[in-house]
């Protein structure tokens, strides 16, 4: 079955970096787009970022673009969120969320998530 | 890329029906057939329970069904359980990114 582990998160300093990852397993990888969704403590769902099946194509939230880079490396069937330059509100647990399909429209599996804490 | 828009709560008795909406615009749910629904539980991740506005993955009970008129999509929960109680959000395609709703806390009275 499909599987996505999410690694990385803890607590930053505003202005800090982070590189979370998640690791798939359970279907071809390489076929799949993949999202990144994050959740602010007792707040919904806003999406983040997503990427292409191939990694040809990028999209991202006007709230992080700039600071947020989506990346993936199919022969590790593993994908990134390189976030740089992180503020208090970047604080969520961010999940890694698997589209239905290769080019990121819809999303049908979720991982765990891992909690982000950005804070002095 | 605004928030779509739900209605914060919902409620029904055991065995009654609720429907929850969710409205975009023409850019985003009137315009795709990408309309999802997910349901969360208190310290869960999210679960898919309708795709493509009106479909149900395997493993969702039939109580759980989507439409689509104009920029609003809805959810109706038919049957009402205990289980059901949770928080529902709905997401929409809009040409380069995903949206979703603000939620909806469902409660089984």
């Amino acid at each position: 079955q499909v599987q996505l582990v999410e690694s990385g998160g803890g607590v930053v300093q505003p202005g800090g970096s982070l590189r979370l990852s998640c690791a798939a397993s359970g279907f071809i990888f390489s076929n799949y787009g993949i999202h990144w969704v994050r959740q602010a403590p007792g707040k919904g769902l806003e999406w983040v970022a997503a990427i292409w099946y191939d990694g040809s194509n990028k999209y991202y939230a006007d709230s992080v673009r700039g600071r947020f880079t989506i990346s993936r490396d199919n022969s590790k069937t593993t994908l990134y969120l390189q976030m740089n330059s992180l503020r208090v509100e970047d604080t969520a647990v961010y999940y890694c969320a698997r589209d239905r399909g290769s080019y990121g429209q819809d999303i049908d599996s979720w991982g765990q998530g891992t909690l982000v804490t950005v804070s002095s | 890329q605004s928030a779509l828009t739900q209605p914060p709560s919902a409620s029904g008795s055991p065995g009654q029906s609720v429907t929850i909406s969710c409205t975009g615009t023409s850019s985003d749910v009137g315009g795709y057939n990408y309309v999802s629904w997910y349901q969360q539980h208190p310290g869960k991740a999210p679960k898919l329970m309708i795709y493509e506005v009106t479909k149900r993955p395997s493993g969702v009970p039939d109580r759980f069904s989507g439409s689509k008129s104009g920029n609003t999509a809805s959810l109706t929960v038919s049957g009402l359980q205990a289980e059901d109680e949770a928080d529902y959000y709905c997401s929409s395609y809009a040409g380069s990114n995903v949206i979703f709703g603000a939620g909806t806390k469902l409660t089984v009275l």
